[in-house]
């Protein structure tokens, strides 16, 4: 049972351009949401994140949408660079239980992003 | 953010061998460890989850006497792999979490390949 999906196995954008990465969540239970980048052999590095209570966050130039009646969450980087090119994670955590809920992830299948010069 | 640090980053082992896994917190005080695995092509799946001086909870379908996990100290976590066969080769890796108002950090992970 996926309860953090990624639809889309791949995305190549170029450089410039806007990237969007999609996520779905199933699990009703999930009030927190984190997006991971992450590099081949290497751990993944964490980049974003957003509470159920807002529908948007921005970071320099990622930004992390929440559609709560939707169950849906989106990635957007702009202007996207070359240097984005990884696969990048959705993640949910249901932190309103407390204790080590807090820190447990569920991940999506992750999506490969590839920007072009 | 913070560090942790996992080793051994590639390991190859024959089948039938025991493999060691370290996770330390280097700049925090990991009071939990989670444990993931990650199989070609798909999400890190929770394995379980460690408190420091206390036995781990195993997610459903991890058998807890094959995946053993060591957390003795508010730093350093263990995963021993025993009696390792060719279908336990995974990318495993490690996110500790103080505890605090702030996120799990991940190690870099260990890709472990049973032969």
């Amino acid at each position: 049972d996926q309860q953090v999906k990624q639809n889309s196995p791949s995305l190549s954008v170029q450089e410039g351009r806007i990237s969007i990465l999609n996520c779905d969540y199933t699990n009703s239970m999930f009030d927190y949401f984190l997006w991971y980048k992450k590099y081949p052999a290497e751990g993944p590095t964490f980049l974003i994140s957003i509470s159920s209570i807002k529908d948007k966050n921005e970071d320099g130039r990622f930004t992390v949408f929440l559609n709560k009646s939707a169950k849906h969450l989106s990635l957007h980087i702009v202007p996207s660079q070359p240097g984005d090119s990884a696969v990048y994670f959705c993640a949910a955590s249901a932190r309103w239980a407390g204790g080590t809920s807090y820190g447990k992830l569920t991940f999506g299948q992750g999506t490969i992003l590839t920007v072009h010069p | 953010g913070a560090v942790v640090s996992q080793h051994p980053s590639r390991v190859i082992c024959k089948s039938g061998t025991s493999v060691k896994i370290e996770c330390r917190s280097l700049d925090f005080q990991a009071t939990t460890m989670f444990w993931y695995r990650q199989f070609p092509k798909q999400s890190l799946m929770l394995m379980a989850t460690s408190n420091e001086g206390s036995k781990a909870t195993y997610e459903q379908g991890v058998e807890k006497d094959k995946f053993l996990i060591n957390h003795a100290s508010l730093t350093l976590s263990t995963l021993t792999v025993t009696s390792a066969h060719p279908e336990d080769s995974s990318f495993y890796i490690c996110s500790g979490w103080s505890g605090l108002n702030t996120e799990a950090f991940f190690g870099q992970g260990t890709r472990l390949t049973v032969v």
